[in-house]
């Protein structure tokens, strides 16, 4: 039962476009969520979150996305850029637990 | 700010064999997680300290593994008994908030 789910394992773009990466949940009690980047031979780094109490959270080039109804929040990342490209994570978490239920990632690849 | 260390990187051993990995958080983090992680699968919560507290461990975490966090600072994760299962990439993340973690680079498990 994966409560965390992003469908596509990859997204390719061209550098400038946007780059929108997806997740799904299922756990109602989901009441914080995140996305981390990850380089390979490097852990996962710690990029934008978004609490429940809101829709959309905007950092520099990246903007989360939160539709609460349909369980579903997106990651926007306008201009996209070669750097951008690694495996991005979404990430769940319930009220007052530490830990986070991680989705299986997307491979974004920014062409130059 | 050193970042979350982890060592060995790499290990190599015997199924049957019993490993030991360490984990060393960001100094004024209090909180320490320890995730697995494989091929194409996002990372799995395995167990998390709030200090030197250990407060929740997965049923992942079978009775062969056990985490430590004596004094609340580093951490260790014990294998006994290793399965070929057991292959993975183990992180640690540590965080002073309750939900934005900070990871380690992995420390890479071969059980052969």
């Amino acid at each position: 039962d994966q409560q965390v789910k992003q469908n596509s394992p990859s997204l390719s773009v061209q550098e400038g476009r946007i780059s929108i990466l997806n997740c799904d949940y299922t756990n109602s009690m989901f009441d914080y969520f995140l996305w981390y980047k990850k380089y390979p031979a490097e852990g996962p780094t710690f990029l934008i979150s978004i609490s429940s109490i809101k829709d959309k959270n905007e950092d520099g080039r990246f903007t989360v996305f939160l539709n609460k109804s349909a369980k579903h929040l997106s990651l926007h990342i306008v201009p996209s850029q070669p750097g951008d490209s690694a495996v991005y994570f979404c990430a769940a978490s319930v009220p007052g637990a530490g830990k986070s239920t991680f989705g299986d990632g997307t491979t974004l690849t920014v062409k130059p | 700010d050193t970042g979350v260390s982890q060592n060995p990187r790499h290990k190599i051993t015997k199924r049957g064999q019993n490993v030991t990995f360490r984990c060393d958080p960001i100094s004024e983090h209090n909180r320490l997680y320890w995730y697995r992680q494989t091929l194409g699968q996002g990372p799995e919560f395995l167990t998390y300290f709030q200090n030197e507290a250990q407060l929740e461990k997965s049923r992942l975490l079978s009775d062969r593994f056990s985490a430590e966090r004596p004094k609340g600072s580093f951490s260790t994760l014990e294998i006994q008994r290793t399965e070929q299962g057991d292959s993975a990439m183990y992180l640690c993340a540590s965080s002073r908030t309750l939900y934005e973690q900070y990871f380690g680079p992995g420390t890479r498990l071969t059980v052969t």
